[in-house]
């Protein structure tokens, strides 16, 4: 079952803007993770946040995790034309047998020049 | 060296065909899968191999049979190809989520995009 879901669905932004995605996800975690894919390619990680960090950054990517609203948000700070791509986020949930991750329906980006 | 690699990167084929997708990873990791991406780029997990062991089968067709002859090696195979069939199919790999879920990324094949025609 589809655990994470992603708003909005598609965002258009100029250069130099910030870009704000936020996930949702249903059950208990044991990490939340950001990926990007590009246009005909496969998923890259960008981030990983687990269930006891709040806040998390790399680079010119922050990311938060609220546990109690099970809710993450991903922040990209002046975004740039090669940020355009769709980002994913993916939930390790909290089970009694084998895991997986379970993904999101995604955040399509445009960053215009 | 490429990571997680799979062949072919597109397929198209006819309904009624049966064909195989391969993936390889060179990582050393103990898990590996296979994703579905639809036309609205949902990923949606199909299978995961432990050890060349099935741990995770969602509700899949069983015209699709994956196969783990290693633990760097799962392969898909599908027989009786449908149109409903086309999509992109990632192979994924990580450390044992179980064990290692804390601190675990999977890593990604360029995918394949199957067209059944």
């Amino acid at each position: 079952s589809q655990q994470g879901e992603e708003d909005p669905q598609a965002l258009s932004i100029q250069e130099g803007e910030n870009a704000t995605m936020n996930c949702s996800y249903k059950t208990s975690i044991n990490n939340l993770q950001w990926y990007r894919q590009n246009s005909g390619r496969g998923l890259v990680h960008l981030i990983l946040i687990r269930s006891n960090e709040r806040e998390k950054h790399s680079g010119r990517l922050r990311v938060t995790l609220d546990t109690s609203k099970k809710s993450s948000s991903l922040l990209i700070t002046a975004s740039r034309a090669a940020d355009t791509a769709s980002y994913f986020c993916a939930t390790v949930p909290v089970n009694s047998g084998y895991s997986t991750l379970t993904f999101g329906k995604g955040t399509m980006l445009l960053v215009s020049p | 060296d490429t990571a997680v690699s799979q062949t072919p990167k597109y397929l198209v084929t006819q309904m009624g065909n049966d064909k195989s997708i391969k993936c390889e990873q060179n990582l050393g990791h103990d898990t590996m899968y296979w994703y579905k991406q639809d036309s609205k780029k949902f990923l949606k997990i199909m299978f995961s191999y432990n050890n060349k062991e099935l741990i995770i089968n969602e509700t899949v067709p069983n015209r699709f049979s994956p196969k783990s002859p290693d633990k760097a090696h799962l392969n898909l195979h599908i027989n009786s190809l449908e149109l409903g069939d086309s999509a992109v199919y990632f192979c994924a790999s990580s450390q044992d989520l179980r064990f290692r879920g804390v601190n675990t990324e999977a890593f990604f094949g360029q995918g394949t995009r199957l067209t059944v025609v």
